[in-house]
């Protein structure tokens, strides 16, 4: 338990639903991200927020919408993906903004396949 | 473009074996840390080296850094079946700030009993 819960663990959508993806820290930190991990690639950075703030879009298609209404929740809305996005979706948090020791708490992940 | 690298991309030893893994980047950093992720799991933060520091030590776990050649070294000592994982560094960016950490493609190490 890394006090990052990420919901739901699996998810399985056609190219037209809308789902989200959804994160939560129970750990009082003041940055959260979206990675993306795909098979055989890097970790890939798509967004992070620091004090509720989006400070990084990493390039990210528009048919994935983040949203961080608090510090502690973390959203990632998805509308018409493609299957090429199917993938593990990991958040993380960080105590990021003035000072900390830099290091992200991961969740589990949620794997997403697109049909 | 991919800041860090890890090498090798597999490694498979015996139980109570050593097992070396190493990371290049590309940018200067600020600290460099090393992460390791069961099959399907989240990551799970190993240790973290600043860039002012040469060698660090967490357990059976020895990190060092070389930032003159922009690598460094994830040694992992006595090692038991439960090591089995992958394993990735990740850097950060002092042109990007301080919440970009870019991770690489990971070592996937296998130990078998």
């Amino acid at each position: 338990e890394t006090g990052v819960t990420q919901t739901p663990r699996h998810l399985v959508m056609g190219m037209t639903n809308k789902k989200s993806l959804k994160c939560e820290q129970h750990l009082g930190h003041n940055a959260m991200y979206w990675y993306k991990q795909s098979a055989k690639k890097p970790l890939e950075l798509m967004f992070v927020y620091s004090l509720e703030e989006r400070v990084e879009n990493n390039s990210v298609p528009s048919r994935f919408s983040p949203e961080c209404p608090n510090s502690s929740h973390l959203f990632l809305h998805l509308h018409t993906l493609q299957p090429e996005d199917s993938a593990l979706y990991l958040c993380a948090s960080s105590q990021g903004a003035g000072g900390g020791t830099g290091e992200l708490f991961f969740g589990e992940g949620s794997r997403l396949t697109v049909l | 473009s991919q800041q860090g690298e890890e090498d090798p991309q597999a490694l498979s030893i015996q139980e109570g074996e050593n097992a070396t893994m190493n990371c290049s980047y590309k940018t200067s950093i600020n600290n460099l840390q090393w992460y390791r992720q069961n099959s399907g799991r989240g990551l799970v933060h190993l240790i973290l080296i600043r860039s002012n520091e040469r060698e660090k030590h967490s357990g059976r776990l020895r990190v060092t850094l070389d930032t003159s050649k922009k690598s460094s070294s994830l040694l992992i000592t006595a090692s038991r079946a439960a090591d089995t994982a992958s394993y990735f560094c990740a850097t950060d960016d002092v042109t990007s700030g301080t919440y970009k950490y870019i991770f690489g493609t990971g070592t996937r190490l296998k130990v078998l009993a």
